[in-house]
């Protein structure tokens, strides 16, 4: 167990829909960080966030946006769902905003039908 | 930008053999990571390298920064049926001197094992 958590595990929704995936970071930690998982892709990095703050964009949407809350979880927002976008997405974490050692949950599964 | 070559792709073997895989890159690094990936799993950190030249141990498992700073390497050794799943290494620069960019961690495409009883 890493000390991160998402939620929900699995989610099916339709196309042209929204969906919010939660994370908390482990305790301690002030950065979190949005991976995306397809089975041709590897992990993509979207988003980093250090104790509220936008740090780091990746390769993420303009149809995507993640905010992180002063407690520290961090939602990643998936809006105008396309079938393209089902993928295992993963929240990580590290102390630091430098981020050479991040620590992953065990991610959210969307499939978008 | 910068890329991770890992490999082999995917290694079958049978159960009790030493297993290697490696990460190669152009570029440097100053930090080297190992994961492991269960099918459906996050992946779990196995061993973090921090100093070029370090060679470090978690059970069975050793691996090393290469002196260059551009390569890593992972063993396993007497692999044992629970040691299948993905491995992937992941490479970190820092931010650079004028804080125009912010430190990025780049991930290899990943090693599938597969070790038969």
């Amino acid at each position: 167990d890493s000390g991160v958590t998402q939620t929900p595990k699995h989610l099916i929704t339709a196309t042209g829909q929204r969906v919010t995936l939660r994370c908390s970071p482990r305790s301690g930690d002030l950065s979190v960080y949005w991976y995306q998982q397809s089975l041709d892709q590897g992990l993509q990095f979207l988003i980093q966030y250090y104790n509220g703050e936008e740090r780091a964009k990746g390769n993420i949407l303009e149809r995507f946006s993640a905010q992180q809350f002063p407690d520290l979880h961090s939602e990643l927002n998936l809006s105008s769902l396309e079938l393209g976008d089902s993928a295992l997405y993963f929240c990580a974490s590290s102390v630091a905003v430098t981020g050479n050692t991040i620590y992953f949950g065990e991610g959210s599964w969307l499939t978008v039908v | 930008g910068q890329q991770l070559n890992q490999s082999p792709q995917s290694m079958f073997i049978q159960e009790g053999e030493d297993v290697s895989m490696n990460c190669t890159s152009s570029s440097i690094f100053n930090t080297w990571l190992w994961y492991k990936q269960d099918p459906g799993e996050g992946p779990v950190l196995l061993i973090a390298l921090y100093k070029a030249g370090e060679l470090t141990s978690n059970g069975r498992l050793t691996a090393q920064f290469g002196i260059t700073r551009k390569d890593s390497f992972l063993n396993i050794s007497a692999s044992i049926p629970s040691d299948v799943g993905i491995y992937f290494c992941a490479g970190y620069t820092p931010p650079n001197a004028g804080g125009t960019s912010y430190g990025k961690l780049t991930f290899g495409q990943g090693t599938i094992l597969t070790v038969h009883p």
